[in-house]
């Protein structure tokens, strides 16, 4: 049961265009979501987290949304740059011990 | 600071074997958490170990078993193996047990059972 889902699995966007990266999740319990980058040949590396008290959190070219009713969050990458192509994975988390990741969102930025 | 080491990082086994994944954890880190992806699939959650006793399980058989060292290193042991273990095993340390608190993933191991 993929409680975390993320229906895009590649994306390609221009060089300093908007990226968008959506997922979604059906656990009304999740509090705390994060996404990772993941290069191939390496793990997965954080990149920006929100918990669920805010609906919008922003570090530098990321900005992660978050709205509740719709349990959707999205990852815009604003301007988009050719070393952002990678891999993106949504996670979330019940205040346990673990991470329910999505499947990927393979990003490819155009020069 | 060193990161989080994983070893090997490749690895062929036949099924029935047996097989045994070793993690560093990242330095002054004492929670390491076990996260197998198969092809096509985000990570899914093994098991997660604190101060060297397991603390909390995903959905995995129990051939899937771990250890932590006094130095918080850890190992991921899996017993007859199968065909779909085919999979990159990640390991991640934080510095506690909480999901709210930011894991360092390390590089994976990926192990094919043929």
């Amino acid at each position: 049961d993929q409680q975390v889902k993320q229906n895009s699995p590649s994306l390609s966007v221009q060089e300093g265009r908007i990226s968008i990266l959506n997922c979604d999740y059906t656990n009304s319990m999740f509090d705390y979501f994060l996404w990772y980058k993941k290069y191939p040949a390496e793990g997965p590396t954080f990149l920006i987290s929100i918990s669920s008290i805010k609906d919008k959190n922003e570090d530098g070219r990321f900005t992660v949304f978050l709205n509740k009713s719709a349990k959707h969050l999205s990852l815009h990458i604003v301007p988009s740059q050719p070393g952002d192509s990678a891999v993106y994975f949504c996670a979330a988390s019940d205040g346990g011990n673990q991470f329910y990741f999505g499947t990927g969102t393979s990003l490819t930025v155009i020069p | 600071e060193t990161g989080v080491t994983q070893s090997p990082t490749h690895l062929i086994k036949t099924r029935g074997q047996q097989v045994t994944l070793r993690c560093s954890s990242q330095s002054g880190h004492n929670t390491v958490s076990w996260y197998q992806q198969a092809l096509g699939q985000g990570p899914q959650f093994i098991f997660q170990y604190y101060r060297e006793e397991e603390n909390g399980r995903g959905n995995f058989p129990p051939r899937f078993s771990g250890l932590q060292f006094p130095n918080y290193s850890s190992e991921l042991n899996v017993n007859a193996l199968e065909l779909d273990d085919s999979a990159l095993y990640l390991c991640a340390s934080s510095l506690g047990p909480g999901a709210n608190t930011e894991a360092f993933f390390g590089q994976g191991t990926r192990l094919t059972v043929v």
